[in-house]
């Protein structure tokens, strides 16, 4: 089946512990990005991947790392958790030069 | 210039009604506007979408509006469902980046 993972799927975590949400297409999507989504604010880019090697900020780029050095995977890593970044995390892909994003499940994240 | 704007953020409609909800955005270089449909615990999926050269999509129950001169374009669920109940979500995105620009969201909820 066609899609993109990412684990874990909830996480409770303190502030300044460092952490890792994995994310994974069996797609071979040249593209994948990052979004939080946040209650009235929808959804922001975090970082974006044009293919292997290639990462980019997005919108909201503070706090977050990511690596692709594999096509299908693009972690996201939070170096020092702060209370700010609780929020629900999405990855999602799609070939090259086409519209249509194909998200993954979700993540939900809470700082303490 | 680059914001896509949603309204309205919420909107509760009986079962057998119209929704409709509505996107406005500056950027006229714009030239493709999908709306996603994401239900709770899921990422959100491509529902539909549209490119400026018509004026109305229609895909079963759901049907986008297009109003070039106006930058507006809404979608209109006909027969409405308590399946329908979801969060939908506007976006834009122009054909030399393929990066998409997100509304807000609105919460529909549909009354049995």
């Amino acid at each position: 089946e066609a899609q993109v993972t990412q684990n874990p799927r909830y996480l409770i975590t303190v502030t300044g512990k460092k952490l890792t949400v994995t994310c994974s297409q069996n797609m071979n999507h040249e593209y994948m990005s990052w979004y939080r989504q946040d209650p009235g604010l929808g959804l922001r880019q975090i970082y974006y991947s044009m293919n292997v090697e290639v990462t980019d900020k997005g919108d909201v780029p503070e706090g977050y790392k990511v690596s692709r050095k594999e096509k299908r995977n693009f972690p996201l890593i939070l170096e020092s958790p702060s209370p700010n970044q609780t929020s629900l995390y999405f990855c999602a892909s799609r070939p090259g030069l086409v519209n249509e994003q194909f998200f993954g499940p979700g993540t939900r994240l809470t700082v303490l | 210039q680059q914001q896509v704007k949603q309204s309205p953020q919420s909107l509760i409609v009986q079962k057998g009604g119209i929704p409709i909800i509505n996107c406005a955005y500056e950027n006229t270089a714009f030239d493709y506007f999908p709306w996603y449909q994401q239900f709770p615990g899921k990422g959100p999926a491509l529902l539909i979408a549209i490119r400026p050269d018509v004026s109305e999509k229609k895909e079963g129950r759901f049907t986008i509006s297009f109003n070039k001169s106006a930058k507006q374009f809404s979608l209109h669920i006909m027969d409405s469902q308590p399946g329908d109940s979801a969060t939908y979500f506007c976006a834009a995105s122009t054909q030399s980046n393929y990066q998409l620009i997100w509304g807000a969201g609105t919460k529909l909820i549909i009354k049995p």
